[in-house]
């Protein structure tokens, strides 16, 4: 049983570029949420999605989008990158009807922006 | 805005001693608890989960939850040198999604 994957593993992008990260959910899980981890933090939540559509969003600008397909994947994207993007991006995933709110997550992609 | 605060240490202790990690949330609303344990570049590895008050343990690891005091704490017995790595305490909000905590850094000492 195939856990969350996630890929890249790593990304190497310039200023100004836009990068699409990709994210496939735990087997029988339909809820994705993505996460921002810089050096140094803990993760930080950008969004959840279910049903193809957002249902929560952290404080992140709309430079940074999603999308999820109906096999229940998803995708990350970020427009005009910033240096201050660097950071390895966590993707998660779960059950909308988990009464504990468990989440999977997955081994992360690295993205530098130089 | 839902706060997570953890003692961003770094925190040593020698191998076989207790180590103490704690963690207190804002959102009164907080449902579940979880500790993750991460190594430098790596993915966070659930290592305890807990959403009544009281003790839960589990092996060498003993999460402590008191809801009333919005703190959660994670205590690891008969630490060894590969406990050495990041601590990260998540709560969940009303949608589930995850707010996490800086994280304390743990060392132990062979």
């Amino acid at each position: 049983d195939a856990g969350v994957t996630q890929s890249p593993t790593h990304l190497i992008k310039t200023r100004g570029q836009q990068v699409t990260l990709r994210c496939s959910p735990k087997s029988g899980h339909d809820t994705v949420s993505w996460y921002q981890q810089a050096l140094g933090q803990g993760p930080q939540f950008i969004f959840q999605y279910y049903e193809e559509e957002e249902r929560q969003r952290g404080n992140f600008p709309d430079r940074f989008s999603g999308h999820q397909f109906p096999n229940y994947s998803s995708e990350l994207n970020v427009n005009a990158l910033l240096l201050g993007d660097s950071a390895l991006y966590l993707c998660a995933s779960s059950l909308v009807r988990s009464p504990t709110g468990w989440q999977d997550f997955g081994p992360g992609t690295r993205l530098t922006v130089l | 805005q839902k706060e997570v605060e953890q003692n961003s240490g770094p925190l040593s202790v020698p191998e076989g001693a207790i180590a103490s990690l704690n963690c207190t949330y804002s959102d009164r609303g907080s449902q579940s608890f979880f500790w993750y344990r991460q190594y430098s570049g790596k993915s966070p590895e659930l290592i305890m989960f807990i959403y009544s008050n009281g003790d839960k343990e589990d092996g060498r690891f003993t999460a402590q939850l008191n809801k009333a005091s919005q703190y959660v704490s994670l205590l690891i017995r008969d630490s060894q040198p590969s406990d050495s790595a990041t601590y990260l305490c998540a709560v969940t909000g009303t949608g589930n999604q995850f707010y996490f905590g800086t994280g304390t850094s743990l060392t132990v000492i062979p």
